[in-house]
């Protein structure tokens, strides 16, 4: 099995660029979560997918973010425009879980992003 | 809400030292409890877990014991290695909820 698969690996943009991660999940997962991680803030959840439909979107930061699953494998996260207090690793993580139930998450490698 | 308080590090040991992570939470019903390791450069990866009461998870010689009494799941490991440096993360998974603690890093010194 693959895992999780993330691109790029690394991104590096100037203020105001609209940023696009994107995320393939584990085939046969159901569940998908984006995280953030800093120094200063540690690992922050952004969003969090369970059959394609959003469940938990309390941590994302501002409008300036989204996340969509156009289908059951796949999920893009989008900053637009970006600013530099967005420079960060961002990590998806799938999971299989049933009704109200959060599985073993399973990290992607992490999309190192910085914002000049 | 469901939460999980770990002790903060950093934690440094000598080679062959007995390692200590408290973990303890706070959560209504019955959360699975793991925990999970990051190496440098990398995501995090699954060490270990327990879902019930009295569950020992184990791997790769760390281990932990789900604690409902004291609602606690401290990771142990009797010799340490220089290739366990590591960031480590208690996490809980509740009612459509996961959360991680802050993480605590540990450098072993040979």
């Amino acid at each position: 099995d693959a895992g999780v698969i993330q691109s790029p690996r690394h991104e590096v943009t100037e203020m105001g660029q609209e940023v696009t991660l994107r995320c393939k999940l584990i085939s046969g997962h159901n569940s998908l979560f984006w995280y953030r991680q800093t120094m200063m803030r540690g690992l922050e959840l952004l969003i969090y997918f369970n059959n394609n439909v959003p469940i938990d979107d309390s941590g994302m930061p501002e409008d300036r973010f989204s996340a969509k699953m156009p289908n059951a494998s796949f999920s893009t996260l989008k900053i637009q425009p970006s600013e530099p207090r967005d420079s960060a690793v961002y990590f998806c993580a799938s999971s299989l879980g049933g009704s109200g139930f959060v599985g073993e998450q399973f990290f992607g490698p992490g999309t190192r992003l910085t914002v000049l | 809400g469901d939460s999980v308080t770990q002790m903060e590090g950093p934690v440094t040991l000598s080679e062959e030292a007995f390692l200590t992570i408290n973990c303890t939470y706070t959560a209504t019903g019955y959360p699975s409890l793991f925990w999970y390791v990051q190496y440098p450069g990398e995501g995090l990866q699954l060490l270990l877990k327990a879902t019930k009461a009295d569950d020992k998870g184990s791997n790769k010689g760390f281990e932990a014991t789900y604690r409902k009494e004291t609602t606690s799941f401290h990771l142990e490991k009797g010799s340490v290695q220089v290739s366990d440096s590591a960031v480590y993360f208690c996490a809980l998974s509740g009612n459509n909820d996961m959360r991680f603690g802050a993480g605590t890093r540990l450098t072993v010194k040979p």
